[in-house]
This record gives C-alpha cells, structure tokens and sequence, in this order.
C-alpha cells in the first residue's frame, strides 16, 4: 500500500534562511509526486509536481528512489511561504492521491 | 473555467443528527470527485471518490456515505453523526487518469459535532 511519510509537523524558520520540507514515500511500483500548499484563508492548491522537473516560487523538489524521498527546498525563505504543505503520492494511471500529515511552515521576520 | 462549490462552509450539528454535505463542480464534465477529511495532525484522509454518476468507492471504514446523483454533483452523508465525525471536509475533482493530473479543491466544510 502507499504510504506518504512528512515527519516534521511544524518547521520555524527566519526570513532568508534555507528550507528543506521532509517527505519520503513507500511504494513498490513507480509513484508519482507532489506538493500541495495551503496558505492561510485559501484553497488547497498544487505547488509543483515532480514529473515536471520545475521551480515554482522559488520552491524545488527532487525524486531520489533510492531513499524514497520527494523532498521540498527553497535556498531562501520568505514570510510570503508561510503556509500548510502537504506531500502527496500517486500510483501511476489512477487518480487516487495519497496525503502525508503534512508540515506547517513558519517563516519569522 | 472549472469552479468548485461546498456547502455549508461551517455547520454545527448534535450528536446523532443526520448530515449532508453538498459538492458542485461548474466547467468541467466527468469529473472524478474526491471527498477528504482533514484533521489536525492528520493531514488530508481521502474518505471515497467517484468516477462517475453512481459510481462511488469507499477508502476507509466509517460512519459515513457518499452519493453522486448528478455529474457534477457529490454528496457526503451520515444518518447519525458522531463526535469523531468533526473535521473540516475537502471536495475535490480531477480529470480521468491520463489527463493532467492536478486534483482542485473547494473551499471546504468546517463541521462540529456537539
């Protein structure tokens, strides 16, 4: 069965600083992978997806099968990246997506 | 373009009380519907989802069903709430699989159980 793993449930930060959200996946075939963030009084939306080998706000994420892990980084935090992110896993060809705990992240002035 | 509507956006019900949340989608035909629940330190548990009208797969053992009377339409029910049934409940849609694979989300239903 699929699993998403995030273990950290709170990540406090200053402005400036490097951020790096945990995420690691169990799964036996090849999964697909996500970020999802939610800011404060908005809708859960995507970040970035790891087929598309993209940037987004600054935010990157690279699959490593050998640990299993979609970790989330960003070289420079800012306050506007304050937010819920949720890690998500998807078994290729289905539509099921697999939610971690996720992890808040505060990033202080 | 696509919108996704839920309501009521807060509800607060007795315990043993029946339960529907409605789930519309606007711009989009055959969807895929998704109901989660979110819960502190929980994250985002994915409760059914559906593939089509009257198509409806359940994920985990609970007090709760769902229905899809319309397309675009997704009901979450109970007949007699619980106090673990509070949470907040997120609506989602997506393409058919092998479409793009981004999965939208509604504003979400904050429900407290008295």
């Amino acid at each position: 069965a699929q699993r998403v793993t995030q273990p950290e449930k709170l990540l406090s930060v200053f402005k400036g600083a490097p951020v790096e959200l945990k995420c690691n996946y169990s799964y036996s075939g090849s999964p697909e992978l996500f970020w999802y963030v939610q800011y404060s009084r908005q809708r859960l939306q995507l970040l970035l997806r790891h087929i598309s080998r993209e940037s987004i706000k600054g935010f990157t994420a690279d699959l490593n099968k050998g640990e299993t892990s979609f970790h989330l980084k960003k070289p420079f935090a800012q306050e506007e990246d304050s937010a819920m992110y949720y890690c998500a896993s998807r078994a290729r060809g289905y539509n099921k997506l697999i939610f971690g705990a996720g992890t808040r992240l505060a990033v202080h002035p | 373009s696509q919108t996704i509507h839920q309501w009521p956006a807060t509800l607060v019900q007795p315990v043993g009380s029946p339960l529907s949340l409605e789930c519309t989608v606007e711009g989009t035909s055959n969807p895929n519907l998704y109901w989660y629940r979110q819960a502190a330190g929980r994250g985002l548990q994915l409760l059914f989802y559906s593939v089509g009208i009257g198509q409806i797969s359940s994920e985990v053992p609970q007090n709760l069903s769902a229905s899809r009377p319309q397309d675009r339409q997704f009901i979450l029910s109970s007949k007699k709430l619980l106090l673990s049934d509070s949470g907040f409940y997120l609506c989602a849609w997506s393409v058919k699989a092998g479409g793009p694979d981004e999965q939208f989300f509604g504003p979400g239903t904050r429900l407290t159980v008295l």
